[in-house]
């Protein structure tokens, strides 16, 4: 069975930095490009990151572009997002999301999500 | 990366059918099939519903169907059921090599 499991997240003041992490299992995670998507309160899901199967190919959305770095370790099976810079914006549930297709290097479609783990910038 | 356009309710009755629209651009809806559309309830995480435009993944309902004209893609419910009430969001990939969903509809079964 896939599972995702987030972690990571919390309540952090404006400009402070926090690591998210993403634990899978249940697939062979160095096949699968990996995401953030994120759905902050009262609004929609946004497109945060992806990365692809073996890292080579990265993705930001322009909101988080030069603060945020997604990462991967595939011997960890361990997804991360690293955000710096924090902004009262960023406030949301952060979701981990894994590709449906095997060793793309752009993105396609998510079929397996984690539950999300919030994330809170406020002073 | 704009958000893709979505009516923000529409509401059916059980047993009828209803339809959200995706409205995006050149660089990501027309300019690919890969659109696709996730079903969120309330309290719970994403699920894929419908993907390339009008695939469907196993175990989603033959109810739910997805389309695509130009710039504009589209979901639709017949059918409608009480379990269908939920946020419904498309997506599609953009040229900027990143992604967009749509700023989400909410389905009510009235």
């Amino acid at each position: 069975e896939v599972q995702l499991a987030e972690s990571g997240g919390g309540l952090v003041q404006p400009g402070r930095s926090l690591r998210l992490s993403c634990a899978a299992s249940g697939f062979t995670f160095d096949d699968y490009a990996m995401y953030w998507v994120r759905r902050s309160p009262g609004k929609g899901l946004e497109w945060v990151s992806g990365i692809s199967w073996n890292g080579g190919i990265i993705g930001y959305a322009d909101s988080v572009k030069g603060r945020f770095t997604i990462s991967r370790d595939n011997a960890k099976n361990s997804l991360y997002l690293q955000m710096n810079s924090l902004r009262i914006e960023d406030t949301a549930l952060y979701y981990c999301a894994k590709e449906t297709l095997k060793y793309t290097s752009t993105w396609y479609h998510f079929d397996y999500w984690g539950q999300g783990t919030l994330v809170t910038v406020s002073s | 990366q704009s958000a893709l356009t979505q009516p923000p309710s529409v509401s059916g009755s059980p047993g009828q059918s209803v339809t959200i629209s995706c409205t995006g651009t050149s660089s990501d809806v027309g300019g690919y099939n890969r659109v696709s559309w996730y079903q969120q309830p309330p309290g719970t995480a994403p699920k894929l519903m419908i993907y390339e435009v009008s695939n469907r993944p196993s175990g989603v309902p033959d109810r739910f169907s997805g389309s695509k004209s130009g710039n504009t893609a589209s979901l639709t419910i017949s059918g409608l059921q009480a379990e269908d009430e939920a946020d419904y969001y498309c997506s599609s990939y953009t040229s900027s090599n990143s992604y967009v969903f749509g700023t989400g509809t909410k389905v009510t079964v009235l």
